[in-house]
């Protein structure tokens, strides 16, 4: 049973480009979470999606950043017109149900703006 | 305002001695605590769920504990091993709440 899978693991992006991140949660998983980690500082949740909708995006940025979970395919957090202030670690996780499971986390992806 | 706090920030010991890492957070009102260890650039991996019912989970060598009242967690690592150094992350989620409250990690050096 493959864990959260996240790609891609490394993305390089100028200021400016647009920023694609994937998130594959557990087989069986319908509810899926975006963190993010910025140098020396604590995981901070982004937004909380199930299937086709936006659960909680509370921790979203109000510009440049939006998230999607299709019906089919992986979920994807989207960042518009980067700055260096994005780059962080991104984080998704995953759980069974939103509120007695586990959340799992993936590897990550490690966004460097230049 | 939430907030949950990991003391110390670091901490080396030598191979073979148990150690506690402690977590606090400030709202009593606690649905569960999950513990993480995060290797360097890697991703976070789950090591203990505590529910608001529980007092205490165990897993191997490690055991977590939950006193809601006094509003903290600690982990218990038994007889450490170099293959433990990793940052210990604990984090909390509201009942109601839909995400994980993140301390900033305690970074656990065990020398060999």
């Amino acid at each position: 049973n493959a864990g959260v899978m996240q790609n891609p693991r490394h993305l390089v992006r100028r200021r400016g480009q647009e920023a694609r991140l994937r998130c594959s949660p557990m087989k069986g998983h319908s509810h899926v979470y975006w963190y993010r980690q910025l140098p020396e500082e604590g995981l901070k949740f982004m937004v909380y999606l199930q299937k086709e909708n936006i659960i909680d995006e509370s921790g979203m940025p109000k510009e440049r950043f939006s998230a999607e979970f299709p019906k089919e395919g992986p979920s994807i957090l989207r960042i518009q017109q980067v700055v260096r202030g994005d780059s962080a670690a991104y984080f998704c996780a995953s759980s069974l149900q939103v509120n007695l499971y586990e959340q799992y986390f993936g590897p990550g992806t490690r966004l460097t703006v230049t | 305002k939430q907030e949950v706090t990991q003391i110390p920030a670091a901490l080396s010991v030598p191979e073979g001695e148990n150690l506690v890492l402690n977590c606090s957070f400030t709202d009593s009102a606690i649905y569960n605590l999950q513990w993480f260890r995060q290797d360097p650039g890697k991703g976070l991996t789950s090591l203990l769920l505590i529910q608001s019912s529980q007092r205490e989970q165990t897993s191997g060598r490690l055991n977590a504990s939950l006193d809601k009242s006094s509003g903290r967690s600690t982990l218990y690592i038994a007889a450490s091993q170099p293959g433990d150094s990793a940052t210990y992350l604990c984090a909390r989620r509201e009942a109601g709440a839909n995400n994980l409250f993140f301390g900033t990690g305690t970074r656990l050096t065990v020398i060999p």
